[in-house]
């Protein structure tokens, strides 16, 4: 079954602490994997892909196929980052299978 | 670019009563995506359009949800008759598509629905 698991609804972590948001999924092809953020009062964005590789808003996620998992990475949080982030999955006909998402709340 | 516009942004009506949400993509993205976000889960497909067309509506409750797209651009999600079990968000999102070999969605506001 194609399926996208996070499972941490909520993580809190001190400003200036490293982040993991944990994504992982069960997909029988080459998977292509997103993360998308949803920022307090605003609509839901793409964050990162994992095929571009690149960091945005010093957040990188490292695709593990031997793992199947796709965790999110930043190493000092930043306020600013708190948000819900969702984990996708895009299957070949290009929709998404997501995680329910989990709620960071970075503390002063 | 102008983003996906959706409209109303919040509705509140009572069980047995019908609903018509409203989404306007961003000009020249062929894909067109209608989401059902209940509380606490993840954005869950309910049908995609390709340019008028339906690719994909395996997920749609029929016997109640409608959705169309006519001329390609715009399209109408309606709900009847709603059920206490529709409350939720109702995300409309979309992409250029397949034929520019790019996937990435851009979301609208949403519409928040509850049924009473």
């Amino acid at each position: 079954a194609q399926r996208v698991t996070q499972p941490e609804k909520l993580l809190s972590v001190f400003k200036g602490a490293p982040v993991e948001l944990k994504c992982n999924y069960s997909y029988s092809g080459s998977p292509e994997l997103f993360w998308y953020v949803q920022y307090s009062r605003q609509r839901l964005q793409l964050l990162l892909r994992h095929i571009s590789r690149e960091s945005i808003k010093g957040f990188t996620a490292d695709l593990n196929k031997g793992e199947t998992s796709f965790h999110l990475k930043k190493p000092f949080a930043q306020e600013e980052d708190s948000a819900m982030y969702y984990c996708a999955l895009s299957r070949s006909n290009y929709q998404l299978i997501w995680g329910a998402g989990t709620k960071l709340i970075i503390k002063p | 670019e102008a983003g996906v516009a959706q409209s109303p942004r919040y509705k509140i009506i009572e069980k047995r009563q019908s609903v018509a949400f409203w989404c306007n993509p961003i000009s020249g993205h062929a894909t067109l995506y209608w989401y059902q976000q209940i509380l606490g889960q993840g954005p869950k497909l309910l049908i995609q359009f390709q340019n008028n067309g339906v690719v994909d509506d395996s997920q749609l409750p029929k016997d109640r949800f409608s959705a169309e797209r006519l001329k390609g651009v715009d399209s109408t999600l309606k709900i009847q008759p709603a059920k206490l079990e529709d409350s939720a968000v109702y995300l409309c999102a979309s992409s250029y598509g397949p034929d520019r070999g790019t996937d990435t969605q851009y979301f609208g506001p949403g519409t928040r629905l509850t049924v009473l």
